[in-house]
């Protein structure tokens, strides 16, 4: 069964570094997500993307974030100058018509910033 | 404002005992609501959704409209049942999804 795949599973960096996630939806899926979520919390939307073009972002995705879509199979997020508060796993995930608004997600990069 | 409310952030029981996890919503359209499970270190996974209304490894859940809820209720737990549970809800056409606080569920021997 195809799945939504994504890396690094683990990255620590330092605060103002940038950082790429990156994630693989799956083939045949149109609608494209990040989500976040900071230890002992919520999953946290973050954006949503559709026809190569952000449908929704929230508020915590400021002007540090932005996402991608540089071919036809990855979808990254880049966090520019991070911050201690970005520390988080972040979650892609993806859908299609047909599949009853239902969305995939992949395992997660789990990102550390000291 | 939409909201996902998960009252128990651990569950506890037996196995072969009956589980209910709690969730209630507030939203002022028709939503539609998701059951995914997390096992430990593994992705989020689609347990079930409203609109299916089908029965998932033991699992059912039934939208009341009336007390604005979508419990996850099992009859006979298993010790794979082991996770951490979220009910979410999205308005439809791929919106983004509200999730829950999440409930520990730990099934113990």
């Amino acid at each position: 069964e195809p799945e939504v795949t994504q890396t690094p599973s683990h990255q620590v960096t330092q605060m103002g570094q940038e950082v790429i996630l990156r994630c693989v939806p799956i083939s045949n899926h149109l609608y494209f997500y990040w989500y976040r979520q900071i230890l002992g919390q919520k999953v946290e939307f973050l954006v949503s993307f559709y026809n190569n073009e952000i449908s929704e972002k929230s508020e915590i995705f400021d002007d540090q974030f932005s996402v991608e879509r540089p071919d036809g199979s990855n979808f990254t997020l880049k966090i520019r100058s991070t911050k201690l508060e970005d520390s988080a796993m972040y979650f892609c995930a993806s859908g299609r018509q047909g599949s009853g608004n239902t969305i995939y997600f992949g395992e997660g990069s789990w990102l550390t910033v000291v | 404002a939409q909201r996902v409310t998960q009252p128990e952030k651990l569950l506890s029981v037996f196995k072969g005992a009956p589980v209910e996890l709690k969730c209630n919503y507030s939203y002022s359209g028709s939503p539609e609501l998701f059951w995914y499970v997390q096992y430990s270190r593994q992705r989020l996974q689609l347990l079930l959704r409203h609109i299916s209304r089908e029965s998932i490894k033991g699992f059912t859940a039934d939208l009341n409209k009336g007390e604005t809820s979508f419990h996850l209720k099992k009859p006979f737990a298993q010790e794979e049942d082991s996770a951490m549970y979220y009910c979410a809800l999205t308005m439809g056409n791929f919106n983004k999804f509200y999730f829950g606080s999440g409930t520990k569920l730990n099934v113990k021997p």
